[in-house]
């Protein structure tokens, strides 16, 4: 096993066009996270799953973004008409369960252009 | 909600020196998580040290140390001995102790630069 896997790890793409990211987490890892940096800033908190279950999103998630988690395995991050405002490091980050350790992928980073 | 302040954008050491990164939090729970992480450039973001609210020990990890002052909200991490691969960015980073809420609050983070 070599950690959380996230791709692809870069993204350019033209405004309002759709894109999906994809994040593989460490195999027994029943909770996955996924959270957003810009630049200067800490990460900041997306969704999170426990297995297939998205149990809490943030107020950051518009309409726009929607994740899933297909049979508790990998997941998905689409975000719909991006907008330049999106452009971020998007990271995913998986732990064996509530009260563990979290680790993260390398991230995904998209530009808006 | 919780806040996790870092006023530190940038601090510089010499390699072998001592250095002490800063951290306040805000919070009304009394049982919560405290972290470091550490994101090297273009790469991913690792734990570096972390500590139970309900621990008075400090904890320690090797060169890593921090002090915790919970009456203060404070939570600073001390690295010794500084090497040239300690430069990255450095979060604080927050969890509730609640196990319905398993999500980190991250600081902005602050740009440690190690010279020779």
């Amino acid at each position: 096993d070599t950690g959380v896997s996230q791709n692809p790890r870069h993204k350019i793409t033209k405004r309002g066009q759709n894109v999906t990211f994809r994040c593989d987490p460490i195999s027994e890892h029943n909770r996955l996270y996924w959270y957003r940096q810009t630049l200067g800033q800490g990460p900041e908190f997306l969704t999170y799953f426990q297995n297939e279950a998205q149990l809490e999103k943030s107020r950051l998630l518009s309409d726009r973004f929607s994740a899933e988690r297909p049979k508790g395995s990998f997941s998905t991050l689409e975000i719909q008409r991006t907008e330049q405002g999106d452009s971020a490091m998007y990271l995913c980050a998986s732990s064996r369960t509530v009260g563990t350790e979290a680790f993260f992928g390398q991230g995904t980073r998209l530009t808006v252009v | 909600a919780q806040t996790v302040t870092q006023s530190q954008p940038e601090m510089s050491v010499q390699e072998a020196e001592t250095v002490t990164l800063s951290c306040t939090y805000d919070t009304s729970e009394s049982d919560y998580y405290l972290f470091w992480y550490k994101q090297p450039p273009s790469r991913q973001m690792i734990l570096v040290i972390r500590q139970e609210a309900y621990k008075q020990q400090n904890a320690t990890e090797n060169r890593f140390s921090v002090n915790f002052q919970k009456a203060a909200k404070s939570f600073s991490l001390k690295i010794s001995d500084s090497q040239l691969g300690d430069a990255a960015m450095y979060f604080c980073a927050y969890r509730s102790g609640n196990s319905g809420y398993s999500t980190l609050t991250f600081g902005k983070g602050t740009m440690l630069l190690v010279s020779p």
